[in-house]
């Protein structure tokens, strides 16, 4: 178990819905990214928030967003979803944002748009 | 522009056997890499990491190499074990926990 929680473990909804994946980091952890996990992309970053503030941006489309709370737990709000934004979505934190730093991953929400 | 790719997309090793992963990187001036191992249904695991000032890191049964003259990584794992089955990324770490992961080898390891 990596500390960090990912939740719900599974979500199947419609293509042009809206939906919210949540994260609680790691006790301690300021840094929290998110990344897509896909067949035909791998597992791609995201986006990246430390203490509230956004710090990185990946490739995250326009419809996707996300935020970290006062209590450093994060959402990513993914709207107006297409067939093609089934993935697995993980969420990793880390005490610091060095490039030394290691990473934690949950164990990812699974997104199946129908 | 940016890509971390593996060489294999699959690895079937016997039980006992070291096997060996490759990955190869295009950004020369990558300073720090990192493997992961990723079982079903879980998340990534980190492995071992390298800095780009070395050329050899040990760790528990794994040895990572880089070769930066021609920009490849590899990791060895010693008398792999069934527990070891699982797909293993090498990761590049572009600073502020961006992650670049390769597509990911999937190790077998027949009993």
């Amino acid at each position: 178990d990596s500390g960090v929680t990912q939740t719900p473990k599974h979500l199947i909804t419609a293509t042009g819905q809206r939906v919210t994946l949540r994260c609680s980091p790691r006790s301690g952890d300021l840094s929290v990214y998110w990344y897509q996990q896909s067949l035909d992309q791998g597992l791609q970053f995201l986006i990246q928030y430390y203490n509230g503030e956004e710090r990185a941006k990946g490739n995250i489309l326009e419809r996707f967003s996300a935020q970290q709370f006062p209590d450093l737990h994060s959402e990513l709000n993914l709207s107006s979803l297409e067939l093609g934004d089934s993935a697995l979505y993980f969420c990793a934190s880390s005490v610091a944002t060095g490039v030394t730093t290691e990473a934690f991953f949950g164990q990812g929400t699974r997104l199946t748009v129908v | 522009g940016e890509s971390v790719g593996l060489h294999l997309p699959t690895l079937s090793v016997q039980e006992g056997d070291n096997s060996i992963i490759n990955c190869a990187y295009s950004n020369s001036a990558s300073d720090y890499f990192i493997w992961y191992k990723q079982e079903s249904g879980k998340g990534p695991q980190f492995i071992i990491d390298i800095r780009s000032n070395m050329d050899k890191r040990q760790g528990q049964r794994v040895t990572v190499l880089l070769n930066k003259t021609v920009k490849h990584l590899s990791l060895q794992i010693a008398a792999t074990q069934p527990g070891d089955s699982a797909v293993y990324f090498c990761a590049e770490n572009m600073g502020g926990g961006k992650l670049i992961f390769g597509q990911g080898t999937e190790l077998s390891v027949k009993p």
